[in-house]
């Protein structure tokens, strides 16, 4: 079945640095999502892309739909302590559903 | 977004029983869905909640074991039948917004199940 490749798996950044993470796929989608889930809770739903190339943004958080479909990016500017948490990406494939397909994840840590 | 709740929040049951949790949402919403997100890993889909009809099951789910109801368009409950340790995991409620045709999906808060 399609799978959802995110990079780093986890990573450790000081306060301040800003972020970058990644979802790959062999296949192409045609909606991309990002979330953040912090402990015991729910993912909570930070960017939604819809077109291949299109760049958006959220306060400090920009995602960006690849070209080929096949990946997108998330970058955070100017890290702060509270960004910690498990930053998922989804994809939804070309199928007709209204399915998505997650991304393995990337803890994010960051260090004051 | 929609507010979504989940009841319970968290529970420990014992291995062989079952435990239903509720998904409330407070608006109607056009589709809802059960995930499953095991101990440090990612949210797999279980099913799809159709209203007034069966729910629509993923590859490796099954109805006797999750048996799932949507009687109207806010409310779904999800039943984890005979349960086993390894039942263990978060379960997640997810909706589609109603809004225009984006196809994005919002989470309830989860409910944290612990099978002993």
């Amino acid at each position: 079945g399609q799978q959802l490749n995110q990079s780093p798996q986890s990573m450790f950044i000081q306060e301040g640095e800003d972020v970058s993470m990644n979802c790959t796929s062999s296949s192409i989608f045609n909606t991309w999502l990002w979330y953040k889930q912090d402990p015991g809770e729910g993912p909570v739903l930070l960017i939604a892309l819809y077109k291949a190339g299109e760049l958006t943004s959220n306060g400090r958080l920009t995602a960006q739909f690849g070209i080929t479909r096949k990946d997108s990016f998330l970058n955070i500017s100017a890290s702060i302590p509270s960004d910690v948490g498990i930053y998922f990406c989804a994809g939804q494939p070309p199928s007709g559903t209204y399915k998505y397909i997650f991304g393995t994840g990337t803890r994010l840590k960051v260090l004051a | 977004s929609a507010v979504i709740s989940q009841k319970p929040s968290r529970d420990i049951c014992q291995r062989g029983t079952s435990l239903t949790i509720q998904c409330q949402v407070d608006s109607q919403v056009t589709m809802m869905f059960w995930y499953r997100q095991q101990p440090g890993q990612s949210l797999t889909l279980i099913a799809t909640a159709n209203q007034g009809s069966e729910a629509t099951y993923e590859s490796g789910f099954v109805i006797d074991k999750f048996p799932i109801s949507r009687p109207n368009l806010t409310f779904s409950t999800l039943t984890v039948s005979n349960m086993s340790p390894e039942d263990s995991s978060i379960y997640l409620c997810s909706v589609k917004s109603s809004e225009g045709s984006y196809n994005e999906q919002f989470f309830g808060p989860g409910t944290r199940l612990t099978v002993l």
